[in-house]
């Protein structure tokens, strides 16, 4: 079954609104999440890395202001795409690794449509 | 600058026509080597981890294998519902996983 639940699946919202995206890890904790983003017939791109108590680390090209990142819990991290535009319409993806040597175990993602 | 390519881009098989998925990569330091399995919108679905060259791993009709500069996903007798984009990673040492296109698969009856 699922080791990363991520909600809601899909949102359709305005230009200039801002949306919350939640990714949880159901039966282990998680000191680290992975946020990445997809576009359609393209690669998985990393985003930032979550770290459970502390900032966020944004990959190059990602605005930290943008797409603010909150790791509260060792079960919760949420991205909040702020003022968001068309062109933040994309595929977004949460992952966890179970362990320090397993691999990253993904959410089903949440398609985010801006219109 | 750690690199992933996967080829092809997309291959159609009718069902019990067996192949082969390639990634082609260049990494300094390999900690791992990933395969996923995506459904369309989903997320990843984590198939196999290969470490060193000369591992081999299966999965029912599915075995990953692994040399210095390249793994392939071979694909034994497929069925449609092994229809699906592949994804390959690599993880350097201390480092983020770099993903690759993928290969969208579909296999007819």
């Amino acid at each position: 079954g699922a080791v990363v639940s991520q909600h809601p699946s899909w949102v359709i919202c305005k230009s200039g609104t801002s949306v919350k995206i939640e990714c949880r890890s159901l039966d282990f904790q998680a000191t680290t999440m992975f946020w990445y983003r997809q576009f359609p017939k393209q690669s998985l791109m990393l985003m930032a890395t979550s770290n459970e108590g502390s900032k966020a680390t944004y990959e190059q090209g990602v605005e930290k202001d943008k797409f603010l990142i909150n790791h509260a819990s060792l079960t919760l991290s949420t991205l909040t795409v702020t003022s968001a535009h068309p062109e933040d319409s994309s595929f977004y993806i949460c992952s966890a690794p179970r362990g320090e040597y397993s691999p990253l175990h993904f959410g089903n993602g949440t398609r985010l449509t801006v219109t | 600058e750690d690199q992933v390519t996967q080829s092809p881009e997309a291959l159609r098989l009718q069902e019990g026509e067996s192949s082969s998925l390639n990634c082609s990569y260049t990494v300094s330091g390999l900690r791992g080597l990933f395969w996923y399995r995506q459904d369309p919108g989903k997320g990843p679905e984590f198939l196999f981890t290969l470490y060193s060259a000369g591992e081999e791993k299966e999965k029912e009709r599915l075995k990953a294998t692994l040399t210095k500069k390249e793994s392939f996903l071979h694909i034994t007798a497929p069925k449609p519902e092994d229809s699906a984009t592949y994804l390959c990673a690599v993880q350097a040492r201390a480092s983020k996983l770099i993903f690759g296109t993928g290969t969208r698969l579909q296999v007819f009856p």
